[in-house]
């Protein structure tokens, strides 16, 4: 039973413009968030958290928004680089020091310059 | 520091054969992790660990065993391979939380098939 939704499995923008990844979560216990960003035979890379006291974090050209009462958060990349393509996870665990992520199936950003 | 190394990259393994994936850190991290994904899915969380000497099961341990005599090691050990278990393996590692944000470093990861 998938608990971290990514419905888009892949996303294409143009270069300069904003890459935008949405991201579901179905268990009300998850209180705080993650983006991975994986590229090809490589480990996933920590981008950015949030905690569910916030509601938006921003860090550089990524910004994540979490909307607590629609389980649903979004990673917005402003502006998109074609160094930006690669696979974007977004895992949720119960807290931040928690052990289990749980991780959404991923959805594969290409950047066209 | 080199981070979070994994052996070998690739295995190619007949059903009922047994193997060790191998994962080592040299961050001094106390927490180690093992995930698995699955074509087309997310990872999922076999095993951890939160210290050498012990280990705890994630959320799809059957069919691995896992070992931790060190901060530094932590093996993945498959015993009879079966064709479900053909995934790519990854190891993670992190430091002691002291509250606020907390990061899971990743290895490379290990793609393993069994025929």
């Amino acid at each position: 039973d998938q608990q971290v939704k990514q419905n888009s499995p892949s996303l294409s923008v143009q270069e300069g413009r904003i890459s935008i990844l949405n991201c579901d979560y179905t268990n009300s216990m998850f209180d705080y968030f993650l983006w991975y960003k994986k590229y090809p035979a490589e480990g996933p890379t920590f981008l950015i958290s949030i905690s569910s006291i916030k509601d938006k974090n921003e860090d550089g050209r990524f910004t994540v928004f979490l909307n607590k009462s629609a389980k649903h958060l979004s990673l917005h990349i402003v502006p998109s680089q074609p160094g930006d393509s690669a696979v974007y996870f977004c895992a949720a665990s119960e807290n931040s020091g928690a052990n289990n992520l749980f991780f959404g199936t991923g959805t594969r950003l290409t950047v066209i310059p | 520091n080199a981070g979070v190394t994994q052996t070998p990259k690739f295995r190619i393994l007949k059903i009922g054969q047994s193997m060790t994936l191998q994962c080592a850190q040299d961050m001094n991290h106390n927490y180690m992790y093992w995930y698995r994904q699955d074509p087309g899915m997310g990872l999922k969380l076999i095993y951890y660990s939160v210290g050498a000497g012990i280990t705890d099961k994630g959320e799809v341990p059957n069919g691995y065993n896992v070992s931790r005599s060190t901060t530094e090691d932590f093996p993945l050990r498959l015993e009879l391979a079966a064709p479900s278990q053909t995934s790519v393996y990854f190891c993670a590692s992190r430091k002691t939380p002291a509250g606020g944000t907390d990061t899971q470093y990743f290895g490379p990861g290990t793609r393993l098939t069994v025929l």
